[in-house]
């Protein structure tokens, strides 16, 4: 079965700082893996996502994911945080085939000090 | 095309009511899918639907809940005889369908229910 692994409750930035969210994942094959954020009550919004190709893939609001398969890992990073970056991030992952459904870490708060 | 939209948005009932939350998924994506989040966790699979067929439920979906997805367009979730524990966001989303390739989802902005 897969699972995602997000071992971060909540992180807390300076505002300008850098930022590394951290994923980890367990399948059996190379999966499709996703990151997603979700403002309070709002639904989630597809940051960006990995098929396959370069392991580093771009994605909106200038964040970025690398996947690393020695490490079973897809970590999300952002170079410089803005206030309106704080929200709660979800990394998830699915099989290749359109025959899955995704599976959701528990997700990441982002707090973002001034 | 304005997206996944669900209806309402927040519903309070109280407990034993039944309620019925609708989603509209973006006309040209075939598969639709419900999960469920609670406070502090990730979303959680219930059902997906491809086209009008409801193709796989979760072991979280009780016999309270039932899904509709008639003609394969807006579908709806209901869930009899509410419980406390149904306390949640309910979230739609849907995507294309392609059996070499898993896009991702759309999701809507969720129903958050209250059960009182």
């Amino acid at each position: 079965a897969q699972s995602v692994t997000q071992p971060d409750i909540h992180i807390t930035v300076s505002e300008g700082a850098s930022l590394e969210l951290r994923c980890n994942y367990s399948y059996g094959a190379t999966p499709y893996l996703f990151w997603y954020v979700q403002s309070p009550g709002q639904g989630l919004q597809l940051l960006l996502k990995y098929f396959s190709g370069d392991t580093l893939v771009q994605g909106i609001k200038g964040f970025e994911a690398e996947f690393k398969r020695s490490q079973s890992s897809f970590n999300l990073r952002k170079p410089s945080v803005h206030w309106s970056d704080a929200a709660e991030y979800f990394c998830a992952v699915g099989a290749r085939s359109g025959y899955s459904t995704l599976t959701f870490g528990k997700g990441t708060m982002l707090l973002v000090s001034p | 095309d304005t997206g996944v939209s669900q209806n309402p948005r927040h519903k309070i009932t109280k407990r034993g009511q039944n309620v019925t939350f609708r989603c509209d998924p973006i006309s040209e994506h075939n598969r639709l899918y419900w999960y469920r989040q609670t406070l502090g966790q990730g979303p959680e699979f219930l059902t997906y639907f491809q086209n009008e067929a409801q193709l796989e439920k979760s072991r979280l979906l009780s016999d309270r809940f039932s899904a509709e997805r008639p003609k394969g367009s807006f579908s709806t979730l209901e869930i009899q005889r509410t419980e406390q524990g149904d306390s949640a966001m309910y979230l739609c989303a849907s995507s294309p369908f392609d059996r070499g390739t898993n896009y991702g989802y759309t999701f809507g902005s969720g129903t958050r229910l209250t059960v009182v």
